[in-house]
């Protein structure tokens, strides 16, 4: 068991452009969440895949975002004509499909918009 | 809508100091209440899940309870390794995500 991992770790854009970033999951676990975490706050909910279908989209999640887990591994999640209110920590987490429900973070990637 | 509010914002302990935190919800159907700890540029590490008024949980110098409005985080005797951000989540019985806390910011002074 190696944990969440998330990559990559730093990204540092400018507005207008493009980013993608990745996350694989612990390796039996079949779902999976997006969280953005800014300074001084909670993390907030994104979105959430249980195996390949995403579930759920939180109204955070606007058009200029776009997730995606295909076979229900590793997952990206891009973020279109970056805005600098985006700049933020992005969190993925995983946890199994059993009777336990605590969700298992990876280390996050600390996105900043120039 | 779910709701957190923890408490309070930041915490200075003396080592040794022992402290409480507190978490407040409002929940249709509270599924899970869970802690983490938050290193600064970390993810939250896992602590505790809490899944009905009246459980306990201990983890070394740290034990959570719950009731059916709040939940505690003790500190007993806290070393300056326990200086973190605690995040306090809970999960609604039919919902998927996790609704976070602002956190509580606890420093630890040799």
């Amino acid at each position: 068991d190696t944990g969440v991992s998330q990559n990559p770790r730093h990204k540092i854009t400018k507005r207008g452009q493009n980013v993608t970033f990745r996350c694989d999951p612990i390796s039996e676990h079949n779902r999976l969440y997006w969280y953005r975490q800014t300074l001084g706050q909670g993390p907030e909910f994104l979105t959430y895949f249980q195996n390949e279908a995403q579930l759920e989209k939180s109204r955070l999640l606007s058009d200029r975002f776009s997730a995606e887990r295909p076979k229900g591994s590793f997952s990206t999640l891009e973020i279109q004509r970056t805005e600098q209110g985006d700049s933020a920590m992005y969190l993925c987490a995983s946890r199994d499909g059993q009777g336990q429900y605590e969700q298992y973070f990876g280390p996050g990637t600390r996105l900043t918009v120039t | 809508e779910d709701q957190v509010t923890q408490s309070p914002e930041a915490l200075r302990l003396q080592e040794g100091e022992s402290s409480s935190l507190n978490c407040s919800y409002t929940v249709s159907g509270l599924r899970g209440l869970f802690w983490y700890r938050q290193d600064p540029g970390k993810g939250p590490e896992f602590l505790f899940t809490l899944y009905s008024a009246g459980e306990e949980k201990e983890k070394e110098r740290l034990k959570a309870t719950l009731t059916k409005k709040e939940s505690f985080l003790h500190i007993t005797a806290p070393k300056p390794e326990d200086s973190a951000t605690y995040l306090c989540a809970v999960q609604a019985g039919n919902d998927y995500k996790l609704s976070f806390g602002a956190g509580t910011t606890v420093t630890v002074r040799a």
